[in-house]
């Protein structure tokens, strides 16, 4: 059974840093590009960040480009975001997904996501 | 960026009925065009890829159709799981984009 599971949401002040986590199990992580979507309180769904199954492709939105960055560690199955000169209009719960195939591709599983609020 | 409008905002429907719902792309995204359902403090969920391709274990009563710029999701006939709300997304070119969303509600 795929599952993912994120972690490392929590209060900021606008300007600090945070690193999100996201676990995954149940698959051959390496062989699949993976994907951070977020979603504003009461807002819809933005896409954020994906990333190749073997870190060479990094794909960002512009509005966290220069600000966030995603990584992974295939030996450890973990997926990151490490995030950046924070400001209020990042404050959404932040999902990782698993591509179906290319960085690209649609997401077929989804975490539950974890919430990050920044906010003095 | 390639933009998503979707409509309408809000569906209202009767379980039974038939959702059509409708996603259109500020320039050609081919087929490379997805739905995803989120229900209510959930994550969302991939329904169709590609236009057209259920994705696994989604029921028949869903489906996907169109290409270019003009799409359509079709619920033939609503199930009370089925009230959430609906995204387009797509992957022609970067950044990938997601649309608005459309929320059916039962009536």
């Amino acid at each position: 059974e795929v599952q993912l599971l994120e972690s490392g949401g929590g209060l900021v002040q606008p300007g600090g840093s945070l690193r999100l986590s996201c676990a995954t199990s149940g698959f051959s992580f390496s062989s699949y590009s993976m994907t951070w979507v977020r979603q504003a309180p009461g807002k819809g769904l933005e896409w954020v960040s994906a990333l190749s199954g073997t870190g060479s492709g990094t794909y960002y939105a512009d509005s966290v480009k220069g600000r966030f960055t995603i990584s992974r560690d295939n030996s450890k199955n973990m997926l990151y975001l490490e995030m950046n000169s924070l400001r209020a209009e990042d404050t959404a719960v932040y999902y990782c997904a698993k591509n179906m195939r290319s960085s690209s591709s649609s997401c077929d599983y989804w975490g539950q996501g974890t919430l990050v609020t920044v906010s003095s | 960026e390639i933009v998503l409008t979707q409509s309408p905002a809000t569906l209202s429907l009767s379980p039974g009925e038939r959702a059509t719902l409708s996603c259109r792309a500020s320039q050609s995204v081919a087929s490379y065009l997805a739905w995803y359902q989120q229900r209510p403090g959930q994550a969302p969920r991939l329904l169709i890829y590609d236009a057209s391709n259920r994705a696994t274990g989604v029921p028949a009563r869903f489906s996907g159709s169109g290409s270019g710029t003009d799409f359509t999701l079709t619920i033939s006939s609503l199930d009370s799981e089925d009230f959430a709300v609906y995204y387009c997304q797509q992957r022609s070119d970067w950044p990938l984009t997601f649309g608005g969303g459309t929320k059916v509600e039962i009536k």
